[in-house]
């Protein structure tokens, strides 16, 4: 595809629902992060792939979330029991290598109501 | 831990002048990257200029320059000849080298920039 894509662009949740986010990145990208954006901050880091490993799970807030790449490609991001402060947008974000230019996604916006 | 500081929330400045953001890390590791991101209003996030630490010369890209002061630890970024299309938040990222073993990059908390006609 031209750019990495992300879905849904919004979210809404009731508190303690289990959502579930789609990255397709670029073709061909080794490289795959996950952020949480707050409103107003920068991105903070979650997660990080290579093809299909999961090499960096060191931002992850706590055990609710679940990031998988199975076949080193499409990726998705999973929060379980979601609550409020679980509220922003999510960016996913591909490139070529670790420290080789990163193509953002759109985010997804996600409200937990 | 590593950190990124940018201390300016908010600049504005007139179309076709020269403005400078600021940005200071703080890190004991050699070998590192330095990146300036945009983020227009609504739109995708977008890679302005990236700088390797063991490089001596700035970095540049067209109007965009950056002012690399490694004993400093400072990352401002330079916009020449701004446009409007410049508005929107930039933000200064680190990321240690691709042998550290970690792959986090520490993004700032960001400047938002306003292009005046």
């Amino acid at each position: 595809g031209a750019g990495v894509s992300q879905s849904p662009r919004y979210k809404v949740a009731k508190r303690g629902q289990d959502v579930a986010l789609r990255c397709d990145p670029i073709s061909g990208h080794v490289s795959l992060f996950w952020y949480q954006q707050a409103l107003g901050q920068g991105p903070e880091f979650l997660t990080y792939f290579q093809n299909e490993a999961q090499l960096d799970k060191s931002g992850l807030p706590s055990d609710r979330f679940f990031a998988e790449r199975p076949e080193g490609s499409v990726s998705t991001l999973k929060i379980q029991r979601t609550q409020q402060e679980d509220s922003a947008v999510y960016l996913c974000a591909s490139s070529w290598g670790l420290t080789d230019t990163q193509y953002f996604g759109p985010g997804t916006r996600l409200t937990v109501l | 831990a590593q950190t990124v500081t940018q201390s300016q929330p908010e600049m504005s400045v007139q179309e076709a002048e020269t403005v400078t953001l600021s940005c200071t890390y703080d890190t004991s590791e050699s070998n590192y990257y330095l990146f300036w991101y945009k983020q227009p209003p609504s739109r995708q996030m977008i890679l302005v200029i990236r700088q390797e630490a063991y490089k001596q010369q700035n970095a540049t890209e067209n109007r965009f320059s950056v002012n690399f002061q490694k004993a400093a630890k400072s990352f401002s970024l330079k916009i020449s000849d701004s446009q409007l299309g410049d508005t929107a938040m930039y933000f200064c990222a680190f990321m240690k080298g691709a042998t550290s073993g970690t792959y986090k990059y520490i993004f700032g908390t960001g400047t938002r920039l306003k292009v005046l006609a």
